[in-house]
């Protein structure tokens, strides 16, 4: 089983509409989560943390965990042709590493 | 104020060959990060230094693979003999690692340098 699976395809939304991404991991005992976004050739970039369970919004974004299910999910509102990008999903392990999907391309569509 | 910085941006070399990849982290974070990125990969944990601590060095591939951070600080990746299959994206990261604002929350956030794409041939 992976430590972080993210559902595979680019996702394709039109401009203004919301993004949905989704995330489980494998370690029940994990408690530290982030989504990096990732240009084409670019490294990472953190745009959101979160370690209880609910939601955290942060702007055009919310970030959605729930621990007993094992998932994160992020919610990009009002999407805009900026916002597309490779989104990752991270979770904190044992040794203070961070655990990476294989990531979600999203695509917005003017 | 200053982010990550890696150098070099971009590396050739041929195999066989020895390459140095620098790491400089942000100011005052304690902990630092060796990640590679392999096309069609996910990021993969190469090798985590913490203050003064024992580096955490499960993550490298192989015994040509080596790091080093001088000084709690600037840090070196060091691929001895490289091969093929070692071309990839190499990202640092650093972080805090401890307590942070003012209700003293724990936080993990790591922050990546722009990387160093190797490629051997």
């Amino acid at each position: 089983q992976k430590e972080v699976e993210q559902n595979s395809g680019p996702l394709s939304v039109p401009e203004g509409a919301i993004a949905s991404l989704n995330c489980t991991y494998s370690d029940r005992g994990s408690q530290s989560f982030f989504w990096y976004r990732q240009y084409s050739g670019k490294s990472p970039e953190l745009i959101m943390s979160i370690y209880s369970n609910g939601d955290k919004e942060d702007g055009r974004f919310t970030a959605q965990l729930n621990k007993a299910s094992q998932y994160v999910s992020l919610l990009i509102r009002d999407s805009q042709p900026s916002d597309s990008a490779t989104y990752l999903c991270a979770v904190k392990r044992g040794n203070n590493r961070l655990a990476f999907g294989k990531g979600n391309q999203v695509v917005v569509i003017p | 104020g200053a982010g990550v910085s890696q150098s070099p941006s971009n590396k050739v070399t041929e195999k066989g060959k020895d390459v140095e990849l620098r790491c400089d982290p942000i100011s005052g974070h304690t902990a630092l990060y060796w990640y590679r990125q392999s096309l069609g990969q996910g990021l993969e944990f190469l090798i985590y230094f913490q203050g003064n601590s024992a580096p955490d060095k499960s993550g490298l591939p192989s015994d040509r693979f080596s790091a080093e951070r001088t000084g709690g600080s600037v840090s070196t990746l060091t691929i001895q003999r490289t091969q093929q299959e070692d071309s990839a994206v190499y990202l640092c990261a650093s972080s805090q690692d401890g307590l942070a604002g003012i209700l003293g929350t724990r936080t993990y956030e790591q922050y990546f340098g722009p990387g160093t794409r190797l490629t051997v041939t």
